[in-house]
């Protein structure tokens, strides 16, 4: 079975610095999506970031990218210039080719003003 | 558009009671997902629904919980009877596509006392 690994149960960064959250994941299938959610107080889950295994360039979307590595099984999240309200939890999740969606444990990012 | 929709957003009742969340999902969207979220357990995906049908149910913690999909817009989750460990946040969510973004509503913090 698939599972999602998030190492980090608390990370903090200092406003406008730079932060990497990690993600590893297990897996036997070779075409999948990952994605990172963001879960503010407001408990709302929201997209920050999706990528595609097949595609070999990381996914980009604004301040936020993503450091892919297939072989490694490793989807990490970088945020740069953290701003207040990037302070959330933040989820990785797996989506295999059999549509079935896998979450990680979380990481709580707090931004340090 | 209006995102996904659940209701109601907090529901407190007592053991023993019948609890019915709800969710219309985004217009279009073909595919329609239940997630629970606890502390303890973190987020757990119940059952989803493709064209209304449910494709995978292996979630569902037992027979006291049942999901119905009448139409493309609106589907039920029941909990009968509550018992106090079903207590959590429950999220709908919805996709286009078999390969594509999952959209969460704003979810459904349950207290079943």
């Amino acid at each position: 079975a698939q599972t999602v690994t998030q190492s980090q149960p608390e990370m903090s960064v200092q406003e406008a610095e730079t932060v990497t959250l990690s993600c590893t994941y297990d897996t036997s299938e070779s075409d999948y999506y990952l994605f990172w959610y963001k879960q503010p107080p407001s408990r709302q889950m929201i997209l920050v970031i999706r990528q595609e295994a097949y595609k070999q360039q990381n996914a980009t979307e604004n301040r936020f990218s993503v450091n892919f590595q297939k072989a490694a099984k490793s989807f990490s999240l970088k945020i740069s210039d953290s701003q207040l309200g990037d302070a959330a939890m933040y989820f990785c999740a797996y989506r295999s080719h059999g549509n079935q969606f896998y979450f990680g444990t979380g990481t709580s990012l707090t931004v340090i003003p | 558009d209006a995102g996904v929709i659940q209701s109601p957003r907090h529901e407190v009742t007592e053991m023993g009671q019948e609890v019915t969340l709800r969710c219309k999902p985004i217009s279009g969207h073909d595919y329609l997902f239940w997630y629970r979220q606890t502390m303890m357990r973190g987020l757990e995906l119940l059952i989803y629904f493709n064209n209304n049908v449910p494709i995978d149910d292996s979630g569902m913690p037992e027979d006291r919980f049942s999901a119905k999909m009448p139409n493309a817009s609106f589907s039920t989750l029941k909990i009968q009877p509550s018992e106090p460990r079903d207590s959590a946040v429950y999220f709908c969510a919805s996709t286009k596509g078999a390969r594509e973004t999952q959209y969460f509503g704003p979810g459904t913090r349950l207290l079943v006392l």
